[in-house]
């Protein structure tokens, strides 16, 4: 089954504490990106990733590092959290010639993770 | 930059009442709009991908447009099950960056 994982799915943490949050592929897609979600804000992008080792900032990067040494993954780190990243997170991935082919789905999302800073 | 506003913010419906969501853009040439469907806690379910104006798409009752500067995702004869929050969102030409509007949450009563 095609699909984007996301571990973990709840998390709370402390502020400062580092944290990975982990997304994973199994449908070889070169595009993979994270978004945070909050209330009257909607879907925010954080980091992108165009292919293995090419990664690139989003709308708010501030506070986030990124990493991507395999295909299939692309964690999301949190090198010192701090409150004003409680927030929804998603990752998603697409393969990079959707509109070239006319793929019925563009970015797949995986299932979200709902961290908690205090 | 692109920018996408979605109207109305929330939407209550009785089963069965048709109605319309707005999704309005600005972007510097359009790769693609989508739609997807929200539920609370969960990622977002792809519906539809939309090229060019003009184009229109169809999934069991919902109904998709698309002009030069907005779309639309039309509900017909609502049910429960369709209560949700929708999403609109963007692509620009020869960017990987999808933006995304706020969504509209639609509540569907039996």
């Amino acid at each position: 089954e095609a699909q984007v994982t996301q571990n973990p799915r709840y998390l709370i943490t402390v502020t400062g504490k580092k944290l990975t949050v982990t997304c994973s592929q199994n449908m070889n897609h070169e595009y993979m990106s994270w978004y945070r979600q909050d209330p009257g804000l909607g879907l925010r992008q954080i980091y992108y990733s165009m292919n293995v080792e090419v990664t690139d900032k989003g709308d708010v990067p501030e506070g986030y590092k990124v990493s991507r040494k395999e295909k299939r993954n692309f964690p999301l780190i949190l090198e010192s959290p701090s409150p004003n990243q409680t927030s929804l997170y998603f990752c998603a991935s697409s393969p990079d010639n959707w509109d070239r082919v006319r793929s019925r789905e563009t970015q797949y999302f995986g299932p979200g993770t709902r961290l908690l800073v205090l | 930059e692109d920018q996408v506003t979605q109207s109305p913010e929330a939407l209550r419906l009785q089963e069965g009442e048709s109605s319309s969501l707005n999704c309005s853009y600005t972007v510097s040439g359009l790769r693609g709009l989508f739609w997807y469907r929200q539920d609370p806690g969960k990622g977002p379910e792809f519906l539809f991908t939309l090229y060019s104006a003009g184009e229109e798409k169809e999934k069991e009752r919902l109904k998709a447009t698309l002009t030069k500067k907005e779309s639309f995702l039309h509900i017909t004869a609502p049910k429960p099950e369709d209560s949700a929050t929708y999403l609109c969102a963007v692509q620009a030409a020869g960017d990987y960056k999808l933006s995304f509007g706020a969504g509209t949450t639609v509540t569907v009563r039996a």
